[in-house]
């Protein structure tokens, strides 16, 4: 399977600690997206960061790609109770408009 | 606001009843995807237009069929829905050019129960 691989499969914090969640992928890419789902609604984007990236920020949220490793992290800092939602990595391969969409980490934030 | 709307939220149908699911976006993107997800696992790509032409993942089940007759609507329509089919679906959209791909746009999702 090209699918990629998210750990940890479930994170549980406390509202104001920073949460990281972390991609591995196995084949080359053009970019890396990071989208966030709520129970029981679609998928919204969060950021993407292009291959000759190495990090990108969009508010809370800081992500990071290195390509040598086939893995990107995707950091939130100060979470907040609403942050609670299941997070999926995808990738871009170049000259296909298709995503693979890694199995996902499934945040908790605790009030 | 432009944006994905998928009909109905819920769907119930019996096993081996046809079923059709509809997607229409406002963005008037190129692109539109169909995808499944089952409980608690990653959303699997069935099959994607870009404009008009139609692309078939290989493991996505013969009894899955997509129709877009324009570009602003596109449907999934299951033959023979068995109790395996039970999953959400979920639409998206994305304006696809140059060598770069972009962000998708989803749809809240239709959730299908097979009795």
């Amino acid at each position: 399977s090209q699918q990629g691989e998210e750990d940890p499969q479930a994170l549980s914090i406390q509202e104001g600690e920073n949460a990281t969640m972390n991609c591995s992928y196995k084949t080359s890419i053009n970019n890396l997206q990071w989208y966030r789902q709520n129970s029981g609604r679609g998928l919204v984007h969060l950021i993407l960061i292009r291959s000759n990236e190495r990090e990108k920020h969009s508010g809370r949220l800081r992500v990071t790609l290195d390509t040598s490793k086939k893995s990107s992290s995707l950091l939130i800092t100060a979470s907040r109770a609403a942050d609670t939602a299941s997070y999926f990595c995808a990738t871009g391969r170049a000259g296909t408009y298709k995503y693979i969409f890694g199995t996902g980490t499934r945040l908790k934030v605790l009030a | 606001d432009a944006m994905v709307i998928q009909n109905p939220r819920y769907q119930v149908t019996q096993f081996g009843k046809p079923v059709t699911l509809s997607c229409s976006q406002t963005l008037n993107h190129n692109v539109m995807y169909w995808y499944q997800q089952k409980s608690s696992q990653a959303p699997k790509l069935l099959f994607h237009y870009y404009d008009k032409d139609f692309n078939n993942e290989a493991d996505t089940p013969d009894n899955f069929q997509s129709r877009r007759p324009n570009t602003s609507f596109c449907f999934l329509d299951i033959r023979s829905p068995g109790l395996g089919d039970t999953a959400m679906y979920l639409c998206a959209t994305s304006r696809e050019f140059g060598r770069f791909n972009q962000p998708q746009h989803f749809g809240d999702g239709t959730r299908l129960s097979i009795l």
